[in-house]
C-alpha cells in the first residue's frame, strides 16, 4: 500500500521562501510529483523527481530523497497567487501509471 | 487543444437518483483516470483507462459506481443509486503513454451534491 504525509496547512510572507515536506512510504516507487491546486481549481503539475537531488524550475525546486522516502517542495521569492493547495503523489509499484496522492499542504501567503 | 473537458460542472441531486458524469481526454491521450476528492479523503483514484480498456477499478468504492470508455474521446462515471457520502468534487485526468515524467491533465472537475 502507500502512505503519503504532508502537513495539513502552513503560512508564509510575500516575498519569503517556504519548504513544504512530504514523506511516503510505498510499495516500489516510479516517481514523485508535486501539484499545485488553488481553491475551487483543478492541480496543475509543477514538478516531477525519479532520481535523488534537487530539481529547480524557476522559482519553485523540488527535493528528493529515495532512501528516505522523504521529498520537499521550496516556493521563493513567495507572491500572493502562490496561496494554494500543494499535493505530493507517487507512483509507486501498482502499476506504471497509477499514482498516489497526499492530502494536500494549504499554504497561505500573507502580505 | 481544448483540454480535458467535463460535465456537468455543478449537480445536485436527491439521493437514490441516478448521476452521470462525463469526460472528454485531450486528444491523443491514451489513459483516462478517474479521481474523487474530499476534504477527509483527498483526491483518490478511482479507476483508469488505457486505450479504453480499464486497468485498475481497486479504488472504485462499491457496486453503485460504474464506468465506461466507449471510445478514445468519451468517457462516463455513473453512480446508481447515489448517496449523500458520494458528495465530493470528481475529476477526470488524462495523460500521454510516454515514460518518465509523463504528468496527468485534470479537468475542471465536476461538483457533486447529494441531498
Amino acid at each position: 500500500g502507500q502512505n503519503i504525509d504532508q502537513p495539513t496547512e502552513m503560512t508564509a510572507t510575500e516575498g519569503a521562501i517556504v519548504q513544504i515536506n512530504c514523506t511516503y512510504q510505498t510499495s516500489g516507487f516510479n516517481g514523485l510529483f508535486w501539484y499545485q491546486q488553488h481553491a475551487g481549481e483543478a492541480p496543475t503539475f509543477l514538478s516531477y523527481n525519479v532520481l535523488d537531488g534537487l530539481e529547480e524550475k524557476g522559482r519553485f525546486s523540488s527535493f528528493l530523497s529515495r532512501s528516505k522516502g522523504y521529498s520537499y517542495l521550496l516556493l521563493k521569492e513567495l507572491q500572493m497567487k502562490d496561496s494554494a493547495s500543494y499535493l505530493c503523489a507517487v507512483r509507486g509499484s501498482g502499476g506504471y501509471q497509477k499514482v498516489t496522492f497526499g492530502t494536500g499542504t494549504k499554504l497561505q501567503v500573507i502580505p | 487543444d481544448a483540454g480535458v473537458i467535463q460535465s456537468p460542472r455543478h449537480e445536485v441531486t436527491e439521493m437514490g437518483q441516478e448521476v452521470t458524469l462525463r469526460c472528454k481526454p485531450i486528444s491523443g491521450h491514451d489513459y483516462l483516470f478517474w479521481y474523487r476528492q474530499t476534504m477527509m479523503r483527498g483526491l483518490e483514484l478511482l479507476i483508469y483507462f488505457n486505450n479504453n480498456v480499464p486497468i485498475d477499478d481497486s479504488g472504485m468504492p462499491e457496486d453503485r459506481f460504474s464506468a465506461k470508455m466507449p471510445n478514445a474521446s468519451f468517457s462516463t462515471l455513473k453512480i446508481q443509486p447515489s448517496e449523500p457520502r458520494d458528495s465530493a468534487v470528481y475529476f477526470c485526468a488524462s495523460s500521454l503513454p510516454a515514460g518518465g515524467a509523463d504528468t496527468q491533465y485534470f479537468g475542471p472537475g465536476t461538483r457533486l451534491t447529494v441531498l
